[in-house]
């Protein structure tokens, strides 16, 4: 059964922290990663779509890596603020599908920053 | 731009009444797709589409139907709403093709069937 993993499920930081967490995902025909967020009572909101082993894409002070060959992404975030607080999501496509239709995706892992 | 635009944003329902939640999308993707979200699960897809015409199942499509007579919009039916189907449900669309072609949510559409 495949699976995607994010750690940890829930995270409190204080305002200025740097943080990092983790999404873990099948190795074996990897296609894509994509990376989400998620604030409560809104739409989840494209955040990276990594794609080669090595990647490291950055959107002002969130930035991800990927390791395709150990099956795992780091998404950073340095320097929190409260607006970064919401839920982190990763998704990938099953090992037998390069396209979009049937993402798996995870629990998320759940940021809270304080102020 | 609007995006992708559902409707309503909440219902309710009585168990075995019948619903449609509307979807509709302007970037001319040909995927779209349903998901639902309920607590301590990841998002589940319900049905998807490639393109006007083509419909298949997602993961947990009992007790729904879809069509896609245009490439904007996707409907998602509820045959006979069961306490189950409450959820939080969400219409999302991209380009077809590659898997790493940026995904678009609507906003969420919070169902209660009591």
């Amino acid at each position: 059964i495949l699976n995607v993993e994010q750690s940890p499920q829930s995270l409190h930081v204080q305002e200025g922290d740097s943080t990092n967490f983790t999404c873990s995902f099948p190795s074996s025909n990897f296609y894509a990663l994509h990376w989400y967020r998620w604030e409560t009572a809104k739409s989840p909101e494209a955040l990276f779509v990594m794609t080669l082993n090595g990647d490291e894409k950055k959107k002002g002070r969130i930035s991800a890596t990927l390791n395709t060959k150990e099956g795992y992404s780091y998404l950073y975030i340095k320097g929190s603020q409260p607006e970064d607080s919401a839920t982190y999501l990763c998704a990938f496509p099953p090992y037998n599908a390069g396209n979009n239709r049937k993402l798996i995706w995870g629990l998320g892992t759940s940021l809270a920053v304080n102020p | 731009n609007a995006g992708v635009t559902q409707t309503p944003k909440f219902q309710v329902l009585k168990t075995g009444q019948s619903m449609t939640l509307q979807c509709a999308q302007d970037m001319n993707h040909e995927y779209m797709s349903w998901y639902r979200q309920d607590p301590g699960m990841g998002l589940r897809l319900i049905h998807y589409s490639v393109g006007a015409g083509i419909t298949d199942q997602g993961e947990v499509p009992n007790g729904y139907n879809v069509s896609r007579s245009t490439t904007e919009d996707f409907p998602l039916r509820l045959l006979s709403a069961a306490p189950s189907q409450t959820s939080v449900y969400f219409c999302a669309s991209s380009f077809e093709g590659v898997s790493g072609n940026t995904i678009y949510f609507g906003e969420g559409s919070w169902l209660t069937v009591v």
